[in-house]
C-alpha cells in the first residue's frame, strides 16, 4: 500500500500571501489529521477530518482552515501568512474514527519570508 | 501548559545496551499512548502503543510500560542499534478526542556503535 503523500514538499511564500497544502491518505483511510511542527512549539494538532466533516480542531487562529473531499484527500489553507507560520506541516491518516494509530506523510516545509 | 512532557531532550546509549525513554503526562482523560520515531526530513513513524487498561505492551525489541498512578510511561529498546538513532516522540489521546494526538517535545536518541 502506498503511504501518505503530501504536496508540495517545500514551499516559500511571502508574508500576507495564502497557501494551500494537499494530503492524500493511505488508500481506505477515512480520517485525516493535520499537525504543525516548529522548533519552539513542537508538534501541535491543527484539525481532523473524517468523512468530509471536521471532528476536532486545535488551538489555532481562524487563518488556518481545511477540508476533506469525498475521496478522503484533504487540503489545508493558511491565509494572510505570518513569519511564525514557517513550519513543517504534517498530515496523518488512520483507518477508522476510533483508531488511534496514525500514519504520517513526509510533511510540507513552509517558509514564510 | 504542556500536557505531555519528555524531560530528556537527548539520550546517548552504546550499541547493544538498553535505551529507556521517558514520558510524563498530566491529563487524566488520556487513555491511549503511542510512541513515534522521527528521522530528519521524514514524518513520524508509528512504533508501538498502549491502552490505559494495560501496563505493558511488547513488540520485538520495543516495550512500552505504563504507570497510570504516576502518569508516566517509558519506552525500552533492547538491544539498541545504531539505526535506532532518531528523535522519539510520545503522544497521548483521550476517549472523546477523536484522533487528536497530544505530543511530547521529543527525545533525541543517539546509539553509538
Amino acid at each position: 500500500k502506498a503511504g501518505v503523500t503530501q504536496t508540495p514538499r517545500y514551499l516559500i511564500k511571502t508574508r500576507g500571501q495564502q497557501v494551500t497544502l494537499s494530503c492524500s491518505p493511505i488508500s481506505g483511510h477515512r480520517s485525516v489529521s493535520w499537525y504543525q511542527q516548529t522548533p519552539g512549539q513542537g508538534l501541535q494538532f491543527l484539525f481532523e477530518y473524517f468523512s468530509e466533516t471536521q471532528r476536532n480542531k486545535g488551538n489555532f487562529p481562524g487563518r488556518f482552515s481545511g477540508r476533506q473531499f469525498s475521496n478522503s484527500r484533504s487540503e489545508m489553507n493558511v491565509s494572510t501568512l505570518e513569519l511564525g507560520d514557517s513550519a513543517l506541516y504534517l498530515c496523518a491518516s488512520s483507518g477508522t474514527a476510533g483508531s488511534y494509530e496514525q500514519y504520517f506523510g513526509p510533511g510540507t516545509r513552509l517558509t514564510v519570508t | 501548559d504542556q500536557q505531555v512532557k519528555q524531560n530528556s531532550p537527548s539520550l546517548s546509549v552504546q550499541e547493544g545496551r538498553i535505551s529507556i525513554l521517558n514520558c510524563d503526562y498530566t491529563n487524566s482523560m488520556f487513555d491511549y499512548f503511542l510512541w513515534y520515531k522521527k528521522y530528519p526530513a521524514e514524518g513520524p513513524t508509528f512504533l508501538i502503543s498502549i491502552s490505559s487498561i494495560k501496563d505493558k505492551n511488547e513488540d520485538g525489541r520495543f516495550t512500552v510500560f505504563l504507570n497510570k498512578s504516576a502518569k508516566h510511561l517509558s519506552l525500552h529498546i533492547v538491544p539498541s542499534q545504531p539505526g535506532d538513532s532518531a528523535v522519539y516522540f510520545c503522544a497521548a489521546s483521550g476517549r472523546n478526542a477523536g484522533n487528536m494526538l497530544t505530543f511530547g517535545g521529543g527525545t533525541r536518541l543517539m546509539v553509538k556503535p
